[in-house]
């Protein structure tokens, strides 16, 4: 069935670092993909997403690029704040009629000042 | 805005207890989804349905079950509580035809002691 890796954490970084969190994906047909993240005590948030292949997803100076020939959904940011601490994840859609999502396991991000 | 409302932010119940959790959303959406949210594990899709009545068995099914009277409204239902249920639950919703994100409760954490 359809899968998702992505970067196990926790990932701790100083401010104004670059960020990088790997997702890779593995599925049948042409999934859409989705970063959601996770603040402290609430739910998820839709971060961004690719509903195809070399599309680029963005909000809130973080991007990632649709990969098919490498199956992969890498989140980056070039300069990270404290408020961008949260556990982000990785996921697919498969578009089968239920849009049900597959998630990866979530990466924790803690920004130090 | 988007809106999807569980019921209890914490709830502590004890083993043997039938137990509720009620997710409701405000945007008409045809599938409705609730999934638990382990550490390592990531989000796991425990029940789905796709209109009033119907629903379908997600990964992790074994020990709940679900209703679904009104559109608008989906119940996760915990039959006879045990310890090992003890985890964040998030209520989910979104439009097959848009091809829009899924929009997420702020999740209910349960404690079974």
């Amino acid at each position: 069935g359809d899968s998702v890796t992505q970067m196990e954490g926790p990932v701790t970084l100083s401010e104004e670092a670059f960020l990088t969190i790997n997702c890779t994906y593995t599925a049948t047909g042409y999934p859409s993909l989705f970063w959601y993240v996770q603040y402290p005590g609430e739910g998820l948030q839709l971060l961004l997403k690719a509903t195809k292949a070399d599309d680029k997803g963005s909000n809130k100076g973080f991007e990632a690029t649709y990969r098919k020939e490498t199956t992969s959904f890498h989140l980056e940011k070039g300069s990270v704040q404290v408020s961008d601490s949260a556990v982000y994840f990785c996921a697919l859609s498969d578009h089968s009629g239920s849009e049900k999502l597959v998630f990866g396991k979530g990466t924790k991000l803690t920004v130090n000042p | 805005d988007v809106k999807v409302t569980q019921s209890s932010r914490y709830l502590v119940k004890r083993t043997g207890e039938k137990v509720f959790l009620e997710c409701v959303q405000d945007m008409d959406h045809e599938n409705m989804f609730w999934y638990r949210q382990d550490p390592g594990l990531g989000l796991r899709l425990i029940y789905f349905s796709y209109d009033v009545k119907m629903k379908e068995k997600g990964d992790i099914p074994e020990g709940y079950s679900v209703s679904r009277e009104k559109k608008e409204r989906f119940s996760l239902i915990l039959e006879s509580a045990s310890t090992n249920q003890t985890s964040m639950y998030l209520c989910a919703s979104t439009d097959p035809y848009s091809k829009q994100p899924q929009h997420f409760g702020d999740g209910t954490r349960l404690s079974i002691l």
